[in-house]
């Protein structure tokens, strides 16, 4: 079965912390992307990604970073700079950066900072 | 800027009775359109898309309409069902760029 994974499904950090969320993808899509969710605000976009090796930033990308070394894998990381971590946190990819193939999401991961 | 709106945060309904749910945008450049459906703690998964070239499209119990000179799309249920309760995100591309997303309308049917 096709499909994104992320992992894990909770995470619990301490302040200060950095702390990666993995995101695979089988579906042999080119473009992948990170969103979080908050309530209220809907879906905004951390980072973006339309090849490997190359990422570029989205809307909310101060204290985070990402990398693409391999089309499958997409990681996040959460670093000690980002002010409120706590959230959902969504991966999705698509066959080309195109939005009429839509996007395939994976189930997220709920970070916290205790 | 909010590009994408929905302004109604959520929408109480009866089984069987219609739900609409409504998005409005402001970026005349949208040309695709897509509602997305989001039960907790999963991701969301696709429902249903409409181009910039056509007012309607229908899929089995839902419908989008787009009014392109109001900037306002919505997506009818007919009928709706206990579980069909979930939040539901528009989202727009401009020319096949990256979706922009609502802040998302959550949906109650009542049996």
């Amino acid at each position: 079965d096709g499909g994104i994974t992320q992992s894990p499904k909770y995470l619990f950090r301490k302040e200060g912390q950095n702390v990666t969320l993995s995101c695979e993808q089988n579906l042999n899509h080119d473009a992948m992307y990170w969103y979080r969710q908050d309530p209220g605000q809907g879906l905004r976009l951390i980072y973006y990604s339309q090849i490997v090796n190359d990422f570029q930033k989205g809307d909310i990308a101060e204290g985070y970073s990402v990398s693409r070394e391999k089309k499958e894998s997409f990681p996040l990381t959460v670093t000690s700079a980002q002010k409120n971590p706590t959230a959902f946190y969504l991966c999705a990819s698509s066959i080309i950066p195109g939005a009429s193939y839509g996007y395939t999401f994976g189930s997220g991961t709920r970070l916290t900072v205790v | 800027d909010q590009q994408v709106k929905q302004n109604s945060p959520s929408l109480s309904v009866q089984e069987g009775r219609i739900s609409i749910l409504n998005c409005d945008y402001t970026n005349s450049m949208f040309d695709y359109f897509l509602w997305y459906k989001k039960y907790p703690a999963e991701g969301p998964t696709f429902l249903i898309s409409i181009s910039s070239i056509k007012d309607k499209n229908e899929d089995g119990r839902f419908t989008v309409f787009l009014n392109k000179s109001a900037k306002h799309l919505s997506l009818h249920i007919v009928p709706s069902q206990p579980g069909d309760s979930a939040v539901y995100f528009c989202a727009a591309s401009d020319r096949g760029s990256r979706l922009t997303f609502g802040e998302g309308t959550q949906l109650t049917v009542n049996p």
